[in-house]
């Protein structure tokens, strides 16, 4: 069936760096794909949704230029945070709609980011 | 705008016992509903959705949901919950657009005892 692969599942970066996460569409095509963060203990929090082939749109308080992201083909989309701090250490999950009209969307594995 | 409310954060309950976890939802439109589970430092899990059709619909682990146009809600349910149901719950629902966002509750912490 339609699966997203998500990677790194885990990552490390030291404070002042950047970090990119990879959200791929294994068997299907993705013109749009969603980005959400969740801190601990606390709910899923949609960042933007990434459109093929255009500009993402973010959502309220998120910093478009902090968080990069990047859908440049039809089975990749990419989050790049940049000059990553503490404080942006977070889960990290990406999600596409199903290619199948009426089914629900395939969320990816999850990026665990720690910035340190 | 469609929204999602757990009214719990944390539902204690006995093993073996039933339990019910609360959501209502808004929305102007019709909708696409959901119950995650998240076991810890995991991602999401997929219990059981209302898409169309029966309101009351059946999920993995033993969870069923029931659908309530006239209440707006979407409550999760289990006769008989084991140790190993602890975990996060996330009610979510989105718009019924194939591309639209799913948009999560804040989440219940289903915690059982022994």
């Amino acid at each position: 069936g339609a699966v997203v692969s998500q990677h790194p599942s885990r990552v490390i970066c030291k404070s002042g760096t950047s970090v990119k996460i990879e959200c791929r569409s294994l068997d299907f095509q993705a013109t749009t794909m969603f980005w959400y963060r969740q801190f601990p203990k606390q709910s899923l929090m949609l960042m933007a949704t990434s459109n093929e082939g255009s500009k993402a749109t973010y959502e309220q308080g998120v910093e478009k230029d902090k968080f990069l992201i990047n859908h440049a083909s039809l089975t990749l989309s990419t989050l790049t945070v940049t000059s990553a701090h503490p404080e942006d250490s977070s889960f990290y999950i990406c999600s596409a709609p199903s290619p199948r009209v009426g089914t629900e969307a395939f969320f990816g594995q999850g990026t665990r980011l720690t910035v340190v | 705008a469609q929204s999602v409310t757990q009214l719990d954060s944390q539902v204690p309950v006995f093993e073996e016992a039933p339990v019910e976890l609360r959501c209502n939802y808004s929305s102007s439109v019709s909708v696409y509903l959901f119950w995650y589970v998240q076991y810890p430092n995991q991602g999401l899990q997929l219990l059981l959705k209302y898409l169309s059709g029966s309101t009351l619909v059946k999920g993995i682990n033993g969870f069923e949901a029931e659908f309530n146009k006239s209440q707006t809600s979407f409550h999760l349910r289990k006769p008989s919950v084991h140790i190993s149901d602890t975990a996060e719950y996330f009610c979510a629902v989105s718009e019924g657009n194939r591309d639209d966002k799913i948009i999560f509750g804040k989440g219940t912490r289903l915690h059982i005892l022994p």
